[in-house]
């Protein structure tokens, strides 16, 4: 069985700060993990990945995330947080024994203020 | 390209009707999948195909909900005697056969059930 956790429902920063957006997960494999994001009246899209390799993996917008393989956390950053980042973030996990199906966390919602 | 395109965008019906969604993938995408999203939700999964298979139909909420492929392509999830607890948003993505490939979302179909 796979499951995701993002802990919290809420994530508030200024504009400017860091910004970290967290996710734990849980598969029987190895696991392929993903973020998304949703702006408001806007599709899901892609923002980055981790399959395998470099533990930091760089995506759109200038986010990145850090697989943490002891800590099963594939927490999302940003170094300086503009107002445009303000969305809905899900985080995502597939099992390389079943990676045909993703599970998604129930997302976290990032606001920046000005 | 076109990306993945769904039908209607918006339906409402009366409580006990069927409706049906139509989702079109990405051409060449050969895994579909569909989710639901509650208002204030994460994503719920539903079902995947792989070409026109469905290996796993274990998201499906009740045996009021069916999905069928045809073609390798568009696919439709149909949703019989609806009950108020069906509105939602019904998004569909679609991705290559590869494991290690992020998916595709659509618009969504937001059902609202009077």
């Amino acid at each position: 069985a796979q499951s995701v956790a993002q802990p919290e429902d809420q994530v508030n920063v200024a504009e400017g700060n860091p910004l970290t957006v967290k996710c734990t997960y849980s598969v029987s494999g190895n696991p392929y993990l993903f973020w998304y994001v949703q702006y408001p009246n806007r599709g899901l899209q892609f923002l980055l990945k981790y399959i395998t390799g470099d533990n930091l993996v760089k995506g759109s917008y200038g986010f990145e995330a850090e697989f943490n393989k002891s800590q099963t956390s594939f927490h999302l950053k940003k170094p300086s947080a503009l107002v445009s980042d303000s969305a809905l973030y899900f985080c995502a996990v597939r099992d390389s024994w079943d990676a045909g199906k993703s599970t998604f966390g129930d997302g976290t919602t990032l606001t920046v203020k000005p | 390209g076109a990306g993945v395109s769904q039908s209607p965008s918006n339906k409402v019906t009366e409580k006990g009707k069927d409706v049906e969604l139509r989702c079109d993938p990405i051409s060449g995408h050969t895994a579909l999948y569909w989710y639901r999203q509650s208002l204030g939700q994460g994503l719920e999964f539903l079902i995947y195909f792989q070409g026109n298979s469905a290996p796993d139909k274990s998201g499906l909420p009740s045996d009021r909900f069916s999905a069928e492929r045809t073609g390798g392509s568009v696919s439709t999830l149909t949703i019989q005697r609806t009950q108020q607890e069906d509105s939602a948003v019904y998004l569909c993505a679609s991705s290559t056969r590869d494991r290690y490939n992020e998916q595709f979302f659509g618009p969504g179909t937001r059902l609202t059930v009077l």
